[in-house]
């Protein structure tokens, strides 16, 4: 069955820095691939998506790229604040119109301030 | 807009009991997902319902069952509950772009 991969699972960087989480996916039908971010004690949160028609997509600090070859896909985070230190998720979507997604394992970023 | 309303938020229940927990999706979502997050897991897909019909559904056992009304609100049930239930259950609904949205969650404790 589908599967996602996230790499790393555990990432810390000091506030300013950049941050970069990958993650690979093994079905090559996948086309909807969005990250959440989940704060402790909350529900996951949409930060960013992106469709197998496109390769990459910015918004403000964020930008996810999409690898449709190599069946990856990252999330890109500029000039950390302190208040990105969350778990982030990444996941995907074989089929279109459905809620069902596969997610990768998290990745608990930490930023220092 | 409000966002995906989960209720009750926390709750505490014994092994062999059951358990109902219920979803109101964005306004005007007709679609509703549901997931379980555990810490050894990660998120798992329970099922999915449109219309009041179920689509998709995951590999969990037949303890784990869901509901859809003409409203759009729906409602999970698990009976006979185990250990290994506790659990956060999410719900998410969407639109036709399929963004998908989650709510913050019930969180089950079964002792």
């Amino acid at each position: 069955g589908e599967n996602v991969e996230q790499h790393p699972s555990t990432l810390s960087v000091q506030e300013g820095d950049s941050a970069v989480i990958k993650c690979t996916y093994s079905d090559s039908a996948s086309n909807y691939f969005p990250w959440y971010k989940q704060e402790l004690g909350k529900g996951p949160q949409l930060i960013i998506d992106i469709r197998s028609n496109v390769g990459e997509k910015k918004d403000q600090r964020i930008a996810v790229t999409l690898n449709k070859t190599a069946k990856h896909f990252s999330l890109h985070i500029t000039e950390t604040q302190p208040e990105d230190s969350a778990v982030y998720f990444c996941a995907a979507s074989v089929m279109s119109n459905t809620g069902k997604l596969i997610f990768g394992q998290g990745t608990t970023l930490q930023v220092k301030p | 807009k409000a966002g995906v309303t989960q209720t009750p938020r926390y709750l505490i229940k014994t092994r062999g009991q059951q358990v109902t927990l219920s979803c109101s999706p964005i306004s005007g979502h007709r679609s509703v997902s549901w997931y379980q997050q555990t810490p050894g897991q990660g998120l798992q897909f329970l099922f999915e319902y449109f219309s009041e019909t179920q689509r998709n559904k995951g590999n969990f056992p037949g303890r784990f069952s869901g509901r859809q009304f003409s409203n759009s609100r729906s409602e999970m049930n698990v009976s006979t509950l185990e250990l290994g239930d506790s659990a956060l259950y999410l719900c998410a609904s969407w639109d036709s772009g399929n963004t998908i949205y989650f709510g913050e969650g019930s969180w089950l404790t079964v002792v």
